[in-house]
């Protein structure tokens, strides 16, 4: 297994569906994030978890709502998205806080 | 606040010359530095840290890195490109103190030239 796993890698979606996107790290890491990557915008920080609780909600739109049911699993729920969420959304973990973060290859979403 | 400039949206060099990919930040105390690249449809791979210790920093794929307090710069060299560094590369700042920010440059994306 890879360290960062997330799942789909493709997603396409209407604006009126619900979608989640999982990530899973086989590291041992403590804390989770997701970043939204844009073109021609840096990365934007979305969420952070460390011990499974919520530590960084960087002023998200609540149609995006995370869920980390334990340390290794990290979850984006998607609902009602416009199509400029149209983006590739990483996943990412660290250990301690202030390691390296390792990423997944990413979801690239499109919404319709 | 931390922040990160890297000079330079695109690059191009000849396979076989010096890269040389730039980045300063700003920050209020000593951070931890990280250049990271980008494949197409790819996440992110780490090419090398800085935390503490030696200043000169040498990564994975030929790449090192030279932190520069005075100048506040942390810039990426590669002696000699080959085709396959073709790609976007990032770097970043953390704030040794313990938080989980990390503040991201806008990215240089490397061209080589055959």
């Amino acid at each position: 297994e890879t360290g960062v796993t997330q799942t789909p890698r493709h997603l396409v979606m209407g604006m009126t569906n619900k979608k989640s996107l999982k990530c899973e790290q086989h590291l041992g890491h403590n804390a989770m994030y997701w970043y939204k990557q844009s073109a021609k915008k840096p990365l934007e920080l979305m969420f952070v978890y460390s011990l499974e609780e919520r530590v960084e909600n960087n002023s998200v739109p609540s149609r995006f709502s995370p869920e980390c049911p334990n340390s290794s699993h990290l979850f984006l729920h998607l609902h009602t998205l416009q199509p400029e969420d149209s983006a590739l959304y990483l996943c990412a973990s660290s250990h301690p806080p202030n390691g390296e973060l390792f990423f997944g290859e990413g979801s690239r979403l499109t919404v319709l | 606040a931390q922040s990160v400039t890297q000079l330079g949206s695109h690059v191009s060099v000849s396979e076989g010359a010096l890269v040389l990919l730039r980045c300063n930040y700003s920050s209020s105390v000593p951070p931890y530095l990280f250049w990271y690249v980008q494949y197409p449809n790819q996440g992110l791979q780490l090419l090398l840290k800085y935390t503490t210790g030696a200043t000169l920093v040498k990564g994975i794929n030929g790449f090192e890195a030279e932190f520069k307090k005075s100048e506040t710069s942390f810039h990426l060299t590669k002696p000699s490109a080959h085709m396959s560094d073709a790609a976007e590369y990032f770097c970043a700042v953390s704030d040794p103190s313990g938080t989980y920010k990390y503040i991201f440059g806008t990215g240089t994306r490397l061209k080589v030239l055959a």
